[in-house]
């Protein structure tokens, strides 16, 4: 089916641990971004990508790394994991701004920093 | 920086009743506002998107209307039903960047 695909849907990490989380599409979106969901805090936009080779910061950066090397994919990496990292991540891409097209939303890895 | 509110962050209502759901925003320069709705520990699913130019979308029993100009959206659900129980999301895309910012969400429960 077509839409936004994360791996894996849960994880527990120990502290200092790395690791990446995966997001892939397939209806040649441009734009991809990652969100993260905690209580309280509504989701906050960690990365974003406006295209193969593009990336830059949003709202709260620190500690994630990100690449999109392909339109299809756009993994997002822990450095060293803490437990303030424990939340739930959502990915989701969406076509460009001009085609007034909204925003599809993966279906969230539920992490657990320990 | 924009900010979006919802109030209220949760509702409860007897099956039938219609259901209004608020959203504010503080930076009228918005591309588009979508709506979602999430069910306890999943996703998010696209409810609606409403296009800066239009005033109101619908499907189905669902209605959204925006007032640019006043910084709000309202989305409507006639007739409630049980299965409408979830938590209901706004996000405002701002032109710069094709960004999301939403807001805290309304928690809805429809009782049977």
């Amino acid at each position: 089916n077509a839409g936004v695909t994360q791996t894996p849907k849960f994880q527990v990490l120990k502290t200092g641990q790395s690791m990446t989380l995966q997001c892939a599409q397939d209806m040649n979106h441009e734009y991809m971004s990652w969100y993260r969901q905690d209580p309280g805090m509504g989701l906050r936009l960690i990365h974003y990508s406006v295209g193969a080779g593009i990336t830059d910061q949003g709202e709260v950066p620190n500690g994630y790394n990100v690449s999109r090397s392909t339109t299809e994919d756009f993994p997002l990496r822990l450095l060293s994991a803490a437990p303030s990292q424990t939340s739930v991540y959502f990915c989701a891409s969406s076509y460009n701004l001009g085609d007034n097209y909204g925003y599809t939303f993966g279906s969230g890895t539920r992490l657990t920093v320990v | 920086k924009q900010e979006v509110t919802q109030i209220p962050a949760a509702l409860s209502v007897p099956e039938g009743e219609n259901l209004v759901l608020n959203c504010s925003f503080t930076d009228s320069a918005i591309y588009n506002l979508q709506w979602f709705r999430q069910d306890p520990g999943k996703g998010l699913t696209s409810l609606l998107l409403i296009q800066s130019s239009q005033r109101e979308q619908t499907s189905g029993r669902l209605n959204a209307s925006l007032d640019k100009s006043s910084g709000r959206s309202t989305l409507y659900i006639a007739a409630s039903q049980p299965g409408d129980s979830a938590t209901y999301l706004c996000a405002v895309i701002k032109a710069a960047g094709n960004k999301l910012t939403f807001g805290g969400g309304t928690r809805v429960l429809v009782k049977p």
